[in-house]
C-alpha cells in the first residue's frame, strides 16, 4: 500500500485565490513527520513547510499552511495569494519514527497558477 | 553558504560504462541522502548515511555504490549503468536534531541518460 497518496495529478488556480493540495497517508506509527516540497520546471527541490505527528497547531511558513487532520490521516497543503511563480510541482513527503532516516514521498500534483 | 553541490549537471553514459555522482554539502548535516527521481514516481530513496562512516540501502538500491567520504561528501558510483539508471539523481543531507531528522536540503539534480 502506499504509504503517501496525493490524488490530484494535476490543478490550476487563478493568480490571487488560495488554492489546496491534497495529501493522505498510511502509518502505523504514533511518531511521524510531514512535509512538503515544491519543484519548479528549473528542477530543485524546495523545503517549503513540516508538521509533526504531535503538533497542536497547524505549521504555517508564510503564505503556506498545512491543514493537518490526524484522524483522517491528512496533511493537506494551503497555498493563499497565488502567485504565478508558485507553478511547479508539489510533493508531499513523510518520515516514520521507525525509519528515521527514510522520506517517502508521494508522486506529486502539478499546479498551474493562470494570470 | 553553498548549500548542496552535486556534480555533474548532466551526464551521458553508454551501456557498461561506469561513473561517480559527486555530492558535497557546507551546512555541518550529520546525514545524506541519495534519490532518483523517474517520471510518475516522485523520488525513491537509493541509499542513505546517517552519519560520518555509516551507509545504509534504500528503497532502490541495486545497480549502486556509496561512499561517504567524510562529513561533507557522499558519492554514488554507478558500475555497469544501464538504460533502466537514466534518470534525475538527487542528493540531500538534513540536520540530526534529539535524535530526530528533519526537513532534507536538495541539491541541484543530475540528469544522467543511459543509452
Amino acid at each position: 500500500a502506499q504509504k503517501i497518496t496525493q490524488t490530484q495529478p494535476g490543478m490550476f488556480v487563478q493568480e490571487k485565490e488560495a488554492v489546496t493540495l491534497d495529501c493522505t497517508y498510511d502509518t502505523s506509527d504514533p511518531s511521524y513527520g510531514l512535509f512538503w516540497y515544491k519543484q519548479p520546471s528549473s528542477g530543485e527541490m524546495i523545503f517549503l513547510i513540516y508538521q509533526g505527528s504531535y503538533d497542536q497547531q497547524n505549521a504555517t511558513e508564510g503564505r503556506y499552511s498545512l491543514n493537518f487532520q490526524k484522524a483522517r490521516k491528512s496533511a493537506n497543503l494551503v497555498i493563499s495569494a497565488s502567485q504565478l511563480g508558485d507553478s511547479a510541482m508539489y510533493f508531499c513527503a513523510m518520515r516514520e519514527a521507525g525509519s528515521n532516516y527514510k522520506l517517502t514521498f508521494g508522486k506529486g500534483t502539478l499546479l498551474t497558477v493562470n494570470p | 553558504n553553498a548549500g548542496v553541490t552535486q556534480t555533474p549537471k548532466f551526464q551521458v553514459l553508454k551501456t557498461g560504462q561506469s561513473m561517480t555522482l559527486q555530492c558535497a554539502q557546507d551546512m555541518n548535516h550529520n546525514s545524506m541522502y541519495w534519490y532518483r527521481q523517474d517520471p510518475g514516481m516522485g523520488l525513491r530513496l537509493i541509499y542513505y548515511s546517517a552519519s560520518e562512516g555509516t551507509t545504509d540501502k534504500g528503497e532502490v538500491p541495486n545497480g549502486y555504490n556509496v561512499s561517504r567520504l567524510n562529513k561533507r561528501e557522499f558519492s554514488l558510483r554507478l558500475e555497469s549503468a544501464a538504460p533502466s539508471q537514466t534518470s534525475v539523481y538527487f542528493c540531500a543531507s538534513s540536520a540530526l536534531r534529539g535524535g530526530w531528522n528533519y526537513e532534507q536540503y536538495f541539491g541541484p539534480g543530475t540528469r544522467l541518460t543511459v543509452t
